[in-house]
């Protein structure tokens, strides 16, 4: 499958906990999104990434959240100290300039 | 601040009717607009882009900016159209999406 892959599909997790998710982009996009979406509501931006730079973050990325994309490949998603209104389906996207985004599956994250 | 509206949260039609999923903007730039779709337990993908001014699938969506509508529409809906659909605007110099809540389109037979 050459599609945006993402690791893993499913998080179940305590309150308080930390947790990290991992994207892997088609191999030769360079704009990379993190997206949440929640029940009953479309996906929100998080942050987007140009090769390893990240450009943009959301309001919606506390401090408790981190993203990187060391070698401008795939990315990784942690979040420290998770709580309850953390549970929603992380979304990955790729694309290329002026492209369409390519998303994963998500990752659903459940905080217990 | 960009927005997407969609109104409804469920349509449901009979095979064979027609089809129309209603998407409203606001942004103050040019608008950039898509519909994606989410079948059942399948990821978020691109159903149509307006400046690409396609008929996929048998829809069709129509940007009017005095409106500041994208409707999305269908003749004669099928089964398999039965699925999430997302309507999304493009913003910004990094190309982000701002999504809509979504609408669930079911086609009884």
């Amino acid at each position: 499958d050459t599609g945006v892959s993402q690791d893993p599909r499913h998080k179940i997790t305590k309150r308080g906990q930390n947790v990290t998710f991992r994207c892997d982009p088609i191999s030769e996009h360079n704009r990379l999104y993190w997206y949440r979406q929640t029940l009953g509501q479309g996906p929100e931006f998080l942050t987007y990434f140009q090769n390893e730079a990240q450009l943009e973050k959301s309001r919606l990325l506390s401090d408790r959240f981190s993203a990187e994309r060391p070698k401008g490949s795939f990315s990784t998603l942690e979040i420290q100290r998770t709580e309850q209104g953390d549970s929603a389906m992380y979304l990955c996207a790729s694309s290329a300039p002026i492209n369409e985004q390519f998303f994963g599956p998500g990752t659903r994250l459940t905080v217990l | 601040a960009q927005r997407v509206t969609q109104p409804e949260k469920l349509l449901s039609v009979f095979k064979g009717a027609p089809v129309e999923l209603k998407c409203n903007y606001s942004y103050s730039g040019s608008p950039e607009l898509f519909w994606y779709v989410q079948y059942s337990r399948q990821r978020l993908q691109l159903l149509l882009r307006h400046i690409s001014r396609e008929s996929i699938k048998g829809f069709t969506a129509d940007l009017n900016k005095g409106e500041t509508s994208f409707h999305l529409k269908k003749p004669f809906a099928q089964e398999e159209d039965s699925a999430m659909y997302y309507c999304a605007l493009l913003s910004g110099a990094n190309s982000k999406l701002t999504f809509g809540k979504g609408i669930t389109l079911s086609v009884r037979p």
